[in-house]
């Protein structure tokens, strides 16, 4: 089953653009997760941010995090082409056992 | 480089065979964790190993098994394969198992099945 729902599935932009991905979650979390995939590779952690934050940024990556709408946003500023992956959010489910559930993710592609 | 390893990295197999997947861990985390990726389903957790214990179960078939050992690598057994088992399997790690860490991913091992 799926925790995180991400929106849009897919998103093209041009370099230099911002890119903005949405995601939606079901359950009450500790923290929530990005994490960016490139084609037919493992995943690679891009940021964490906690239940009791709003924003975190971590370079040209800002993350956003609303409880009480169970949404978070991930924005890519000045995108380029190497930022072209597919990106999940992902959190841990708060039941007995700690599975960490990924979203269907985003594909975001940027052209030169 | 994550310090996850999987083995191996590609596999290709019959309907109705059994295969197994390994997974070594970073070195000092003690959780380990299984997806299987594919093009319609996206990334489904199968299971979650803590120090040797199954921690969490997903949808795992039965025909799956999974098991951690004493020296905390994680081995991942699928028989009577399908066509539909075809996809990427991933394996991570983190700290602990404490909810409030980051996964480490290997670089997965793509099944195939003819």
């Amino acid at each position: 089953s799926q925790q995180g729902e991400e929106d849009p599935q897919a998103l093209s932009i041009q370099e230099g653009e911002n890119a903005t991905m949405n995601c939606s979650y079901k359950t009450s979390i500790n923290n929530l997760q990005w994490y960016r995939q490139n084609s037919g590779r493992g995943l690679v952690h891009l940021i964490l941010i906690r239940s009791n934050e709003r924003e975190k940024h971590s370079g040209r990556l800002r993350v956003t995090l609303d409880t009480s709408k169970k949404s978070s946003s991930l924005l890519i500023t000045a995108s380029r082409a190497a930022d072209t992956a597919s990106y999940f959010c992902a959190t841990y489910i708060n039941q007995a056992g700690t599975a960490l559930i990924f979203g269907k993710g985003t594909t975001l592609s940027v052209s030169s | 480089d994550s310090g996850v390893t999987q083995t191996p990295k590609h596999l290709i197999t019959a309907t109705g065979q059994r295969v197994t997947l390994r997974c070594s861990p970073r070195s000092g985390d003690l959780s380990v964790y299984w997806y299987q990726q594919s093009l319609d389903q996206g990334l489904q957790f199968l299971i979650h190993y803590y120090n040797g214990e199954e921690r969490a179960k997903g949808n795992i078939l039965e025909r799956f098994s999974a098991q951690q050992f004493p020296d905390l690598h994680s081995e991942l057994n699928l028989s009577s394969l399908e066509l539909g088992d075809s996809a990427l399997y991933f394996c991570a790690s983190s700290e602990e198992g404490r909810m409030n860490t980051e996964a480490f991913f290997g670089q997965g091992t793509r099944l195939t099945v003819v």
